[in-house]
């Protein structure tokens, strides 16, 4: 079954540090990836997609991730954090279906 | 309209009672989905929908939950005899021809809570 695991429910930053946010996923099968952020009192809203193009893709708001097979990772990051990145980031994948099936979650707090 | 609609933005029910959560998809999209946010849970899939019909509903936590999707637009996901579990945000989304192809846009959810 296809599955995504994000380390790290919690993630605290400073404001100008590196972010980095885990996620780990299970298929037998090579797998679409996506990563969400949702602000507060928002809906949820797509930062970046992995389809196979490119192992590193880039996403809006500075953010990027990169496919790494062997370690069946697809974490996501940022060189330098800022305040209104502060919400909640969901990664998912789709693997030979028309669902997209999401990890629990990590939020993320950026301090001055 | 602009955006996937989704009301009621809140609704408090008591328990035992039935609750109906509407979605209103972008217009043109054909795929629809709903999705449960319950906390620490992260985004549990409950149903598909690919025009009016529902290839996917592996995701319905009991027959309590229902969904129907009407002229390939709005959509009702009905929870009858609530229980105080089933408080969570309920978000519904629609993608021009579904996932992956396309990209999947949210609404804002509805909040149900369950007293």
């Amino acid at each position: 079954a296809q599955s995504v695991t994000q380390l790290g429910s919690h993630v605290s930053v400073s404001e100008g540090a590196l972010v980095l946010l885990r996620c780990n996923y299970s298929s037998s099968v090579p797998p679409y990836l996506f990563w969400y952020v949702q602000y507060p009192n928002q809906g949820l809203q797509l930062l970046l997609k992995y389809t196979s193009a490119a192992t590193l893709v880039k996403g809006i708001n500075g953010f990027e991730a990169e496919f790494k097979k062997s370690e069946t990772s697809f974490h996501l990051t940022k060189p330098s954090a800022h305040m209104s990145d502060a919400a909640e980031y969901f990664c998912a994948v789709s693997i030979n279906t028309d669902k997209l099936i999401f990890g629990t979650g990590t939020r993320l707090q950026v301090f001055p | 309209g602009a955006g996937v609609s989704q009301s009621p933005s809140n609704k408090v029910t008591e328990k035992g009672k039935d609750v109906e959560l509407r979605c209103d998809p972008i217009s043109g999209h054909t795929a629809l989905y709903w999705y449960r946010q319950s906390l620490g849970q992260g985004l549990e899939f409950l149903i598909y929908f690919q025009g009016n019909s529902a290839p996917d509903k592996s995701g319905l936590p009991s027959d309590r939950f229902s969904a129907e999707r009407t002229g390939g637009s709005v959509s009702t996901l009905t929870i009858q005899r609530t229980q105080q579990e089933d408080s969570a945000v309920y978000l519904c989304a629609s993608s021009l021809v579904g996932v992956p192809n396309t990209e999947a846009f949210f609404g804002q959810g509805t909040r149900l809570t369950v007293v």
